[in-house]
């Protein structure tokens, strides 16, 4: 393990249902992200939180929302999904947002969208 | 635009051979440049990383990259490859975008060692 838990790991749903993504990091990182991995698609950043502040959004679709209650702990809300967001859902942790600080990435959660 | 080019979708190599994982890079500024790898059902994992300073960098597993500016690449090599290393690896830019961190991920490419 890294150090970034994600759960679950597989998550199939329905179209019309809603579910949450988990992410905790015992790190001391004070910055998180969602990455979102698609087949042969480059990674896509998601959302960036710092020090439990939303700093990023990169133009993700509302179906999407993401919760930061403390540093420790992300999570993504989702609902009334469509099948092309089926993909490989990663959270990754930094002790900053400087680009001196390198990510530390969860196993991910594998989201199925039927 | 900025972006990072990974050529090859996949590369096969012999166990015992020396392997090269190629990447290229179009970004304004000074980009700080990572390899990350991932296997199967895990997240990615750092193996490198360069800033300045000498321009082949060492790293994680016995590999090692080279950092070359005028043809603005920064390859992935190892000198004797193992079964183990097969994987999913990625090139990553990271610089700064009008004060804000952002990370350009290559498309990956995979890695099959065969014994």
């Amino acid at each position: 393990e890294t150090g970034v838990t994600q759960t679950p790991r597989h998550l199939v749903m329905g179209m019309t249902n809603k579910k949450s993504l988990k992410c905790e990091q015992h790190l001391g990182h004070n910055a998180m992200y969602w990455y979102k991995q698609s087949a042969k698609k480059p990674l896509e950043l998601m959302f960036v939180y710092s020090l439990e502040e939303r700093v990023e959004n990169n133009s993700v679709p509302s179906r999407f929302s993401p919760e930061c209650p403390n540093s420790s702990h992300l999570f993504l809300h989702l609902h009334t999904l469509q099948p092309e967001d089926s993909a490989l859902y990663l959270c990754a942790s930094s002790q900053g947002v400087d680009r001196n600080y390198g990510y530390t990435f969860g196993s991910g959660t594998r989201l199925t969208v039927v | 635009a900025q972006s990072v080019a990974q050529p090859e979708d996949q590369v096969n190599v012999a166990e015992g051979n020396p392997l090269t994982v190629k990447c290229t890079y179009s970004v304004s500024g000074n980009p700080y440049l990572f390899w990350y790898v991932q296997y199967p059902n895990r997240g990615l994992q750092f193996l490198l990383k360069y800033i300045t300073g000498d321009n082949l960098v060492k790293g994680s597993y016995g590999f090692e990259a080279e950092f070359n500016k005028s043809q603005t690449s920064f390859h992935l090599k190892k000198p004797s490859a193992l079964v183990s290393d097969s994987a999913l690896y990625f090139c990553v830019v990271d610089r700064m975008d009008t004060g804000r961190r952002a990370l350009t991920f290559g498309s990956g490419t995979r890695l099959q060692v065969q014994p």
